[in-house]
């Protein structure tokens, strides 16, 4: 298997546009989540979804930031409008099972806010 | 609340040399999971090593190894035998509530090992 894949690896866009952040889990894992790594705040989760369905998305920032998993192997996260402060790289994760015993993370999209 | 603590912002470790990095936990929940990733200076997240709070035995990976000592609340993380590729950030991790699904990091200790 070929890992979470993520896509675009970086990202840099204009203040006010829309931005969208695409994961591929690993075949056959029923979780995934995003997680947002800044300095000054660490590792962040954002939210999580089980077979497609959104759990807790309790650590979304604000109304600007959503996230959707049409189906088992895709899934985005979009700001819209983004600002400075959204920058920062985003890692989506996939797990088999729970308990999270193991997760493979994705190699990150860094993403520039300027 | 749970949360994570790593006090070693930074490590230096001689190669060839055991490194010992610290983490301690705090939690009310009485089934949990304890991990360690590390994240070299291109930016991907790699699974080192698991614990569970029921496991009677410390996780042994390869040259990782977790000395968990459940009363202290602490999950130090042991690498033996230090590489240079060891150089890096490792991030402790708890995974809890009902189903385990969340989980929260530390904020990291730089690790870098010196020839």
């Amino acid at each position: 298997d070929a890992g979470v894949i993520q896509s675009p690896r970086h990202e840099v866009t204009e203040m006010g546009q829309e931005v969208t952040l695409r994961c591929k889990p690993i075949s056959g894992h029923d979780y995934l989540f995003w997680y947002r790594q800044t300095m000054m705040r660490g590792l962040e989760l954002l939210i999580y979804f089980n077979n497609n369905v959104p759990i807790d998305d309790s650590g979304m920032p604000e109304d600007r930031f959503s996230a959707k998993m049409p189906n088992a192997s895709f899934s985005t996260l979009k700001i819209q409008p983004s600002e400075p402060r959204d920058s920062a790289v985003y890692f989506c994760a996939s797990s088999p099972q729970t308990p999270w015993t193991e997760a493979f993370f994705g190699q990150g999209t860094r993403l520039t806010v300027v | 609340a749970q949360k994570i603590t790593q006090t070693q912002p930074g490590m230096f470790v001689q190669e060839k040399e055991a490194v010992t990095l610290d983490c301690t936990y705090d939690t009310s929940d009485p089934s949990y999971g304890l991990f360690w990733y590390k994240q070299p200076s291109s930016g991907e997240m790699i699974f080192l090593i698991y614990q569970g709070s029921y496991d009677q035995q410390n996780a042994t990976e390869g040259r990782y190894s977790l000395n968990f000592q459940k009363a202290r609340k602490s999950a130090n993380l042991v690498i033996s035998a230090s590489q240079l590729g060891d150089s890096a950030m490792y991030f402790c991790a708890m995974s809890y509530s009902g189903g385990y699904q969340k989980v929260t990091f530390g904020i990291g200790t730089k690790l870098q090992v010196i020839p």
